[in-house]
């Protein structure tokens, strides 16, 4: 079985400032770990995902994440967020067929001007 | 291309009514999958299609929800005798053949007074 833990449910920065969401793995084999956005009234977006290959991934609209082993952790990062960064992100695990998607219960981002 | 589209957008019903959510896959995809997602959570797995048989339905939560894909295209997930805890933001998913990457629709908003 996995699970996934988003230890923020709620993040505030301004424009311009660096974004970090915070996901925790539990996970019995290796994980295929994803982050998901959803904006309003719109469909998931897949941001990027993690399958065993590099453990640093760049994703859309300049995210990236970090797996780490060691720490159980895939944490969502950019470098400055823009106003249209604001929404709720997802971080996914699931197993090796990737049919087995556990969600975390997400974190709501906000951009300030 | 076209992406996944759920119809409708909003289904308000009575508690005790029958409800019928349709989903539209991606053209090609043999992969499909329900979620749930209720208010201030990620979103929940109900049920996964591989053509048109359910491949795992581990997620349903009780038989009242049932979900037929006959020609494995087109899906409908249909509740019975439905009650207020129903209320949710139905999510559907397809895939290219269930080891890719998944696809999410804008969901269909239910509301059961």
């Amino acid at each position: 079985a996995q699970s996934v833990t988003q230890l923020d449910s709620h993040v505030s920065v301004s424009e311009g400032t660096p974004v970090l969401l915070r996901c925790n793995y539990s996970s019995s084999y290796s994980p295929s770990l994803f982050w998901y956005v959803q904006h309003p009234n719109k469909g998931l977006q897949l941001l990027l995902k993690y399958t065993s290959a590099a453990t640093l991934v760049k994703g859309i609209n300049g995210f990236e994440a970090e797996f780490k082993k060691s720490e159980t952790s895939f944490h969502l990062t950019k470098p400055s967020a823009h106003m249209s960064d604001a929404a709720e992100y997802f971080c996914v695990v699931s197993g090796p067929n990737n049919n087995d998607m556990r969600f975390g219960a997400g974190t709501r981002l906000t951009v300030k001007p | 291309g076209a992406g996944v589209s759920q119809t409708p957008s909003n289904k308000v019903t009575e508690k005790g009514k029958y409800v019928e959510l349709r989903c539209d896959p991606i053209s090609g995809h043999t992969a499909l999958y329900w979620y749930r997602q209720s208010l201030g959570q990620g979103p929940e797995f109900l049920i996964y299609f591989q053509g048109t048989g359910a491949a795992d339905d581990s997620g349903l939560p009780n038989d009242r929800f049932f979900a037929v894909r006959p020609e494995g295209s087109v899906s409908t997930l249909k509740i019975q005798r439905t009650e207020r805890g129903d209320s949710a933001v139905y999510l559907c998913a397809s895939s290219l053949n269930g080891f890719e990457t998944q696809y999410f629709g804008p969901g269909t908003r239910l509301l059961v007074l």
